[in-house]
């Protein structure tokens, strides 16, 4: 079974850089089929997508983060990583990695069928 | 950006169907996922490529998507179908990104 674990820290400072990383197990990061993402989830609010990333390293961001934001991958240690610079309050979230199926074929994005519990992340000094 | 709009709430009573709407520019074209979530937990899977269901969910969930509007219907509501529901697709027209509705909170009465 396939399981996806968020890791890093629960405190960040304004202005300083958010680091997340997401390990997976029962299952191999180079798959073909999939692409792995970042959401979040500010408290009581709804999901934003922040990003994805290929086994090859190939990325894509939100255009509304896409300054701030870098994804990147290890494949050897089967994980990828987040890091958001120059947070605020505004970046207060729970962070969910996740996989997305990939049709290589048609080029079709799928849904995220699975994803780790969430790691909470305040942003105070 | 495309925008996926949901309505915040929907209330339904127990045996009755819930259906929670998805409205984007032409959504009918794309493909629609739904996901649910429970309070304190990730987003689960529900509906994906418009219609289909994963293992385990039950057939009276289900889901349509045509024109302007994606559909998530559940019939014989229950209890446990409170939930927080979120529609989501991926937009390949400008910069090829993910997106989700706001989410509608699902009150069962």
């Amino acid at each position: 079974q396939l399981q996806l674990q968020e890791s890093g820290p629960g405190l960040v400072k304004p202005s300083e850089t958010l680091s997340l990383t997401c390990t997976v197990s029962g299952g191999s990061l180079t798959s073909s089929n999939f692409f792995w993402g970042w959401i979040r989830q500010p408290p009581g609010k709804g999901l934003e997508w922040i990003g994805n990333i290929y086994y090859n390293g190939g990325t894509y961001y939100n255009p509304s983060l896409k300054s701030r934001v870098t994804i990147s991958v290890d494949t050897s240690k089967n994980r990828f990583s987040l890091r958001l610079r120059s947070v605020t309050a505004a970046d207060a979230a729970v962070y969910f990695c996740a996989r997305q199926r990939w049709r290589p074929v048609t080029g079709t994005r799928g849904p995220f069928d699975y994803w780790g519990q969430g790691n909470l992340v305040t942003v105070s000094s | 950006s495309y925008v996926l709009t949901q309505p915040p709430s929907v209330s339904v009573a127990p045996g009755k169907t819930a259906r929670i709407t998805c409205g984007g520019n032409n959504i009918g074209s794309k493909s629609v996922h739904w996901y649910q979530q429970r309070p304190g937990q990730a987003p689960a899977l529900l509906i994906y490529y418009d219609t289909d269901r994963p293992s385990g969910i039950p057939e009276r969930i289900s889901g349509s998507n045509y024109g302007n509007t994606a559909t998530l219907t559940i019939s014989r509501v229950e209890a446990g179908d409170e939930a927080d529901y979120y529609c989501q697709v991926w937009d390949r027209s400008s910069d090829n990104q993910g997106v989700f509705g706001g989410g509608t909170k699902l009150t069962v009465l």
